[in-house]
């Protein structure tokens, strides 16, 4: 069975302190992977897509990483603006998503 | 603007009521989705659609009903059968080709009194 699991479920960090967070999946045949992010009472925004391993995609302050076995979100130099709750997500076959409980992130000033 | 609305914002229900969530899109996507979302959890599937006229049941579908009717819209029915319906519905829509992402809608959060 496909799943999804996202580590830390909470991160509270000082603005511009560096850190990751992680998306650990088990999937038979990655077609690809999906991270998001979701502001509070909204819904989720795409923020990348990854579909092997050794991928690397970047935006602003955002980079996602991506092995055979996880997915990385490193967030560098971050701004409150960035408190959010990040979401990976499977795709499983017919473009199902298998989503992660996610990784709710304060930054604070 | 191209995007997704959900209609409405916030929604009431009383026990043994059906109520209707609405989810239009303008972006010409053929394919359409509902995920429920509870607190501390992640999305979770209810229907989906790839074409009109046609929609599959997705991993929690007992309770709820869809139909497509246009390649717009893709209405979602909580019926009186969905024993815990409080938790926010969210309607996403993407284009019908292998790995593209899906975009959301803003999201109804539907509370049960």
């Amino acid at each position: 069975e496909d799943q999804v699991t996202q580590s830390p479920e909470a991160l509270r960090l000082q603005e511009g302190e560096s850190s990751s967070l992680n998306c650990s999946y088990t999937v038979s045949g990655l077609r690809g992977l999906f991270w998001y992010r979701q502001d509070p009472g909204k819904g989720p925004e795409f923020l990348f897509t990854l579909y092997s391993a050794g991928e690397e995609k970047e935006k602003e302050r955002l980079k996602a990483t991506l092995t055979k076995k996880e997915s990385f979100l490193h967030i560098t130099a971050p701004k409150p603006e960035d408190s959010a709750t990040y979401l990976c997500a499977l795709i499983q076959g017919a473009q199902k998503l298998v989503f992660g409980q996610g990784t709710r992130l304060t930054i604070n000033p | 603007d191209g995007g997704i609305t959900q209609s409405p914002k916030y929604l009431f229900r009383k026990e043994g009521q059906n109520v209707t969530l609405s989810c239009e899109q303008n972006l010409n996507h053929d394919a359409m989705y509902w995920y429920r979302q509870d607190p501390g959890q992640g999305l979770r599937l209810i229907y989906y659609s790839q074409i009109v006229n046609d929609f599959q049941k997705g991993d929690i579908a007992e309770g709820y009903s869809v139909s497509r009717e246009k390649k717009e819209s893709f209405p979602l029915t909580v019926t009186s059968a969905q024993k815990n319906p409080t938790a926010f519905y969210l309607c996403a829509s993407s284009l019908v080709a292998d790995n593209n992402e899906q975009f959301f809608g803003p999201g109804t959060r539907l509370t049960v009194l």
